[in-house]
């Protein structure tokens, strides 16, 4: 069974960083393109990043480019999202989600929310 | 960069209806379209891909439609359990867009 599990998501202060992390299990991890999607509390989805399976090919959405950085350790079956130079607007529940589009599995998705 | 539209931002329908909701993409797409169905509380869930291609396990009340700048999402007969946020997705090329959303309700 495939599973992506999200973590290290919380509260954290304008212009801070945080780190998240996502677990993947029930599937040769290495052998899969990856994304991160966000979606802000009671708002529409948004593409965040992609990776390709061996982490030579990425992308940013404009709004993330220059502040957040998208990796992954194949030999730990997980997938990054460091982030940056934090703003409000990044508050948003951050999902990870296999495959290059469409996404069939996705992930529970964890918290991160940016506030003074 | 293209941009989605969806339309209408919501909408009420009767159980058994036929419902209709619109993607317009700003520039074409080929049929690099798929739909997602998102329930409160929950993580989205494919329903069609390649514009037309149903999901494994989705009832077949659900169809798509079009190429290029058009497409369709189609319920043919609505059931209490279809009530959700239904967008579409471009994924011919990054930036991989989302529409920004269609809330189906039951009237």
């Amino acid at each position: 069974e495939v599973q992506l599990v999200e973590s290290g998501g919380g509260l954290v202060q304008p212009g801070g960083s945080l780190r998240l992390s996502c677990a993947a299990s029930g599937f040769t991890f290495s052998s899969y393109e990856m994304n991160w999607v966000r979606q802000a509390p009671g708002k529409g989805l948004e593409w965040v990043s992609y990776i390709s399976s061996s982490g030579s090919t990425i992308y940013y959405a404009d709004s993330v480019k220059g502040r957040f950085t998208i990796s992954r350790d194949n030999a730990k079956n997980s997938l990054y999202l460091q982030m940056n130079s934090l703003r409000a607007e990044d508050t948003a529940v951050y999902y990870c989600a296999r495959d290059h589009p469409p996404f069939v599995y996705w992930g529970q998705g964890t918290l991160v929310t940016v506030s003074s | 960069d293209i941009q989605m539209t969806q339309s209408p931002s919501s909408l009420s329908a009767s159980v058994g209806d036929r419902v209709t909701i619109t993607c317009r993409a700003s520039q074409g797409i080929s049929n690099y379209l798929a739909w997602y169905q998102q329930k409160p509380g929950k993580v989205p869930k494919l329903l069609i891909y390649a514009a037309s291609t149903l999901q494994s396990g989705v009832p077949s009340r659900f169809s798509g439609s079009g190429s290029g700048t058009d497409f369709t999402l189609t319920i043919s007969s609505l059931q209490p359990e279809d009530v959700a946020t239904y967008y579409c997705q471009k994924y011919n090329s990054a930036p991989i867009t989302f529409g920004q959303g269609t809330r189906l309700e039951i009237k």
